[in-house]
């Protein structure tokens, strides 16, 4: 079955404290991206890979780090959560950076 | 930055009955998507709409596409309960060079089916 699979679903942590969200897809797609959904804002990007290696900053990159280090893998790194990073982050992957794309689940985070 | 708007943000409507819900955005586009997402969860495509299409059909869903007005337009017919969701458009940006297209999603129509 084709997926996308984010884990963990739900995570709160304390300010400052390093957190790793773990994005695997596996229909072979290059391209795969992370967004974050807050209220009234919609979905907003945050990063994006084109392919192993390539990586770029989307909208909102302030804060978090990624690595595409395999193809499947798109790991989500916060080295130090702040408060306002408290939201519901999703990651998806597609064939192309305009084409179909197949969402995770969602994780959502809570910085206290 | 959000290049689609939807609207209205919310709709209300009786089982049923027909929804239909717009898009508008602001520059031009090779193809803009329509996405639900059930509450909390993750969103899921369903339907792609290219920029020399005017009209697609899926199932209960039609998608129309006015690249004069920058607008499309989402109806779901025989609308029902498991339909409750949030519904997005989402737009690509015709790229200069390769690499720089993305998908931009607008803020969505909250749908509630009333049984």
């Amino acid at each position: 079955e084709a997926q996308v699979t984010q884990n963990p679903r739900y995570l709160i942590t304390v300010t400052g404290k390093k957190l790793t969200v773990t994005c695997s897809q596996n229909m072979n797609h290059e391209y795969m991206s992370w967004y974050r959904q807050d209220p009234g804002l919609g979905l907003r990007q945050i990063y994006y890979s084109m392919n192993v290696e390539v990586t770029d900053k989307g909208d909102v990159p302030e804060g978090y780090k990624v690595s595409r280090k395999e193809k499947r893998n798109f790991p989500l790194i916060l080295e130090s959560p702040s408060p306002n990073q408290t939201s519901l982050y999703f990651c998806a992957s597609s064939s192309t950076a305009a084409g179909e794309a197949f969402f995770g689940q969602g994780t959502r985070l809570t910085v206290v | 930055s959000q290049q689609g708007e939807e609207d209205p943000q919310a709709l209300s409507i009786q089982e049923g009955e027909n929804a239909t819900m717009n898009c508008s955005y602001k520059t031009s586009i090779n193809n803009l998507q329509w996405y639900r997402q059930n509450s909390g969860r993750g969103l899921v495509h369903l339907i792609l709409i290219r920029s020399n299409e005017r009209e697609k059909h899926s199932g209960r869903l039609r998608v129309t596409l006015d690249t004069s007005k920058k607008s499309s337009s989402l109806l779901i017919t025989a609308s029902r309960a498991a339909d409750t969701a949030s519904y997005f458009c989402a737009t690509d940006a015709k790229a200069s060079n390769f690499g720089n297209e993305k998908l931009t999603f607008g803020t969505g129509t909250r749908l509630t089916i009333i049984p």
